[in-house]
């Protein structure tokens, strides 16, 4: 199986900060990285599809990137309303699998 | 709009059954690949069944293979997941998601799943 190791945790940053997640992948995985927000109470939503591409609607604020093992979302400009939990997902290989989760506190 | 209605949770007894369903709308149900995935409470995601569009192919974590059935009726624009010999582990918020070569695009609201005695 192949595990996605997620960092930080957790972090807090200002309103208007950047900010980067990361998500290193236990074998190569090309390009097949998604990632997700979930903010509280709601279902996970995509951000992020085959590590660089925004999903419709997404604002440009949130930018990934990375290809094989080390994958980065970054959030630039943070507004209060990104308060979630992001996941990263490898889908090149079955089983698919999350990364542990980064949760984003707003100072 | 593309929508994802789970439904079937509740609170069950461990080594009891539950069948979970999923309708669709918004999209051509049949074109899709779809899947469950289920988040343990205050847990992260954990991805546990994969069902190609056309039935053809279905795949398991192990941590449900051999208790747990993925289903769907293209007919009906709905997914199944049939759960069996549960256990307190399997507690969580289970959702489905379509998904193509692109990946997972859209997910339900969840269903939830308790297995306590």
């Amino acid at each position: 199986d192949t595990v996605m190791t997620q960092s930080p945790a957790s972090m807090s940053t200002s309103v208007g900060e950047r900010v980067t997640v990361n998500c290193k992948a236990s074998q190569s995985v090309g390009t097949v990285v998604a990632w997700f927000q979930q903010k509280p109470g709601q279902s996970p939503k995509r951000l992020i599809y085959l590590a660089t591409n925004r999903h419709t609607g997404v604002p440009d604020r949130f930018t990934g990137s990375g290809f094989g093992r080390d994958f980065t979302l970054t959030i630039s400009n943070v507004e209060a309303e990104d308060l979630a939990v992001y996941y990263c997902l490898q889908y090149d290989s079955i089983p698919l699998t999350f990364g542990s989760g980064t949760k984003l506190e707003i100072k | 709009e593309v929508q994802l209605v789970e439904s079937g949770g509740g609170l069950v007894q461990p080594g009891s059954s539950l069948k979970l369903s999923c309708v669709a709308s918004g999209f051509t149900f049949s074109s899709y690949n779809m899947h469950w995935i289920r988040q343990a409470p205050k847990k992260g995601l954990e991805w546990i069944a994969l069902i190609y569009y056309d039935s053809s192919n279905k795949y398991y974590a192990d941590s449900v293979k051999g208790r747990f059935t993925i289903s769907r009726d293209n007919s009906k624009n709905t997914l199944y997941l049939e759960m069996n010999s549960l256990r307190s582990e399997d507690t969580a918020m289970y959702y489905c998601a379509k998904s193509n070569w692109e990946g997972m695009d859209a997910w339900g609201q969840g269903a939830s799943v308790t297995v306590s005695s």
